[in-house]
């Protein structure tokens, strides 16, 4: 089946700094979410981004379908960033069952 | 604002009980899914429903079954509770035709 890897396991940043988070895939998807798990394990859907570049005020993502990636970018991290970001693809397509990463666990220092 | 609830937050049960987990949402979404948490592994699937009365497996169905009796309500149940499904339990749901799963807060169970 599909592998998804996300790297880097752990980030520990100062508040106001900027990340890139990475998804990889192993095959090709028609679609790709993030998400965020806050501390209190809330898990939020933050984009649904199958190709291309969106944004969602300081959080962008871009998904390159044809080289199987996908980047989340958090730009001046606030303390509420910090959480596990997930994100997840679909087993098959048009499928119910969806494949999350094991997440990247952010930390944002006051 | 949608809002899926789950019965607890936090659980503790003995080896060999039987464990019913609850989750309810308001949405009137079709398709309702169960998970697994654990540290290193994300997310896995136990089983999810599209209807009413309908269920599928997931990835770990092994040790779970599942009832939908309700559109509304979607009940994970352990038949005889073991440690090595201590874990975290998220419940989540998802329109027909759309992608975006939308998650209930989760139960910590903890077997003992």
């Amino acid at each position: 089946g599909i592998q998804v890897e996300q790297s880097p396991p752990d980030l520990i940043l100062q508040e106001g700094a900027n990340s890139t988070l990475r998804c990889n895939f192993s095959d090709s998807v028609n679609n790709l979410q993030w998400f965020h798990q806050n501390p209190w394990g809330q898990l939020i859907n933050l984009f649904y981004i199958p190709s291309g570049t969106k944004q969602n005020g300081r959080l962008s993502a871009t998904t390159v379908a044809t080289e199987r990636y996908s980047l989340l970018y958090i730009s001046s991290s606030q303390t509420t960033d910090s959480g596990v970001y997930f994100c997840a693809v679909p087993l098959y397509s048009s499928a119910s069952k969806i494949i999350f990463g094991s997440g990247t666990r952010l930390s944002i220092r006051p | 604002d949608v809002k899926v609830t789950q019965s607890s937050r936090y659980l503790v049960k003995r080896t060999g009980e039987k464990v019913f987990l609850e989750c309810v949402q308001d949405m009137d979404h079709e398709n309702m899914f169960w998970y697994r948490q654990d540290p290193g592994l994300g997310l896995r699937l136990i089983y999810f429903s599209y209807d009413v009365k309908m269920k599928e497996k997931g990835d770990i169905p092994e040790g779970y079954s599942v009832s939908r009796e309700k559109k509304e309500r979607f009940s994970l149940i352990l038949e005889s509770a073991s440690t090595n499904q201590t874990s975290m339990y998220l419940c989540a749901n998802r329109p027909a035709g759309k992608e975006t799963q939308y998650f209930g807060p989760g139960t910590r169970l903890l077997v003992l």
